[in-house]
């Protein structure tokens, strides 16, 4: 996992209280992206970002808004945290479409 | 909507066995990745295959991809301790970001 670094790694949030989730590449990737891993479930989509100042919506969107803030770093926001939104979180990178896809070691987040 | 199946989805075996667990598709893959992720760490590339029939060896891992694209296996060797870990497959991009991730097959090894 070197190259992609998350924090934090572990967090726990009350209902409606917000954070934000920050990664950071320094492999000098255009391509970043943000996972949610649950049991059963697998790892699905959340937001990603091509290149530099795009973003756009994954799988999962609903109650997230990211920042691409320059090449190197992506952020994750929860505006008003829900219990649905206890998750363990990855930011991953790559070079760009069909590329081999680098994963952080992830954000453990509890919401009570 | 590819969809990724994975089994078994859990094995739980003895240092020394050996084993395969698989990956099929209801689709053609474009190309197709293993990753394994060890608890409290995010999943690692073990391999790409992106041709029809192709096998490729790491160490005590053989990996095949089936003649039709639609399918893939991975195969362990005298699995030890340190194999412990969820295995997926992953397929795509191809011409969109989105990849698909099959929901993995979490192997125990017992010493």
């Amino acid at each position: 996992n070197a190259g992609v670094t998350q924090t934090p790694k572990f967090q726990v949030l009350k209902t409606g209280q917000s954070m934000t989730l920050q990664c950071a590449q320094d492999m000098n990737h255009n391509s970043m992206y943000w996972y949610r891993q649950d049991p059963g479930m697998g790892l699905r989509l959340i937001y990603y970002s091509a290149s530099e100042g795009t973003t756009d919506k994954g799988e999962v969107p609903n109650g997230y808004n990211v920042s691409r803030l320059n090449k190197r770093e992506f952020s994750l926001r929860l505006e008003s945290a829900a219990p649905s939104q206890t998750s363990v979180y990855f930011c991953a990178t790559n070079r760009g479409i069909g590329n081999t896809i680098y994963f952080g070691e992830g954000s453990w987040l509890t919401v009570v | 909507t590819q969809l990724l199946e994975q089994s078994p989805q859990f094995l739980s075996i003895q240092e020394g066995e050996n084993l395969t667990v698989y990956c099929n598709s209801s689709s053609v893959f474009s190309s197709l990745q293993w990753y394994r992720q060890e608890p409290g760490e995010g999943p690692v590339l073990l391999v790409t295959v992106v041709t029809g029939g192709e096998v490729k060896k790491l160490k005590r891992l053989t990996f095949q991809f089936g003649d039709a694209r639609k399918d893939s296996s991975l195969h362990i060797t005298a699995a030890q301790p340190g194999d412990t870990g969820l295995y997926l497959c992953v397929s795509g991009g191809g011409s969109n970001y989105k990849l698909t991730f099959g929901k993995g097959t979490l192997l125990t090894v017992n010493p």
